[in-house]
């Protein structure tokens, strides 16, 4: 049950849209539909952001997008806002009917 | 309104024990998965433990395999995570977490998430 993989951080200026990726293996991120993404703003509780790969709670903007593509999901952030200044994680499901979190990422607006 | 709210947390020493509760209202609580996620202060977030609606499938991460058991009691709308042979590196922010279900559908992720106890294990 290693972490999934993502980038420490990632930065970009208001406006701008910005790709954070998880990378797992077929027995987790590869293997199912069963990504989530979470934001996380300094002592906050998680959020949920994204479910199953691309779907996206109500009330949470359009501005966040998911996908995926082999072992490898991403969240997409679009127009970037200040307010998006948080560290990230996905999620998957795994082969061993456990979930594993991704190692997390520092979203940075410039 | 959904509300999680954790207690039991505290100060432990190696190899002791602690018991984690977790308050569930504003919903239907047996309906519901529900698991613990935990965060080492200033570190990420890791994936504990889970239970089904009714209590008869339970699911743990290798780190706590045979040292956790997650519980729940259905009729007090309360979640359990007992915590025995306690690790230096347990020490974190345990989270209770409600998975997230729409109609009659449930999905990945969770969409609820308590405030978290602190369990400190140290001599």
């Amino acid at each position: 049950q290693s972490a999934l993989t993502q980038p420490a951080s990632v930065s970009g200026s208001p406006g701008q849209s910005i790709t954070i990726s998880c990378t797992g293996t077929s027995s987790d991120v590869g293997g199912y539909n069963y990504v989530s993404w979470y934001q996380q703003h300094p002592g906050r509780v998680p959020k949920l952001m994204i479910y199953d790969v691309s779907n996206r709670p109500s009330g949470v903007s359009n501005r966040f997008s998911g996908s995926k593509s082999g072992n490898t999901a991403s969240l997409t952030v679009s127009g970037l806002q200040a307010e998006d200044e948080a560290d990230y994680y996905c999620s998957s499901y795994t082969s061993s009917s456990t979930y594993v979190f991704g190692t997390g990422t520092k979203v940075t607006v410039l | 309104e959904v509300q999680l709210v954790e207690s039991g947390g505290g100060l432990v020493q190696p190899g002791g024990s602690l018991r984690l509760s977790c308050a569930a209202s504003g919903f239907t609580f047996s309906s519901y998965a529900m698991s613990w996620v935990r965060q080492a202060p200033g570190k990420g977030l890791e994936w504990v433990s889970a239970i089904s609606g009714s209590g008869g499938s339970t699911y743990y991460a290798d780190s706590v395999k045979g040292r956790f058991t997650i519980s729940r009691d259905n009729s007090r709308n309360t979640l359990y995570l007992q915590m025995n042979s306690l690790r230096a590196e347990d020490a974190a922010l345990y989270f209770c977490a409600k998975r997230y279900c729409s109609g009659a559908r449930c999905y990945s992720g969770a969409d609820h998430w308590g405030q978290g106890t602190l369990v400190t294990v140290s001599s």
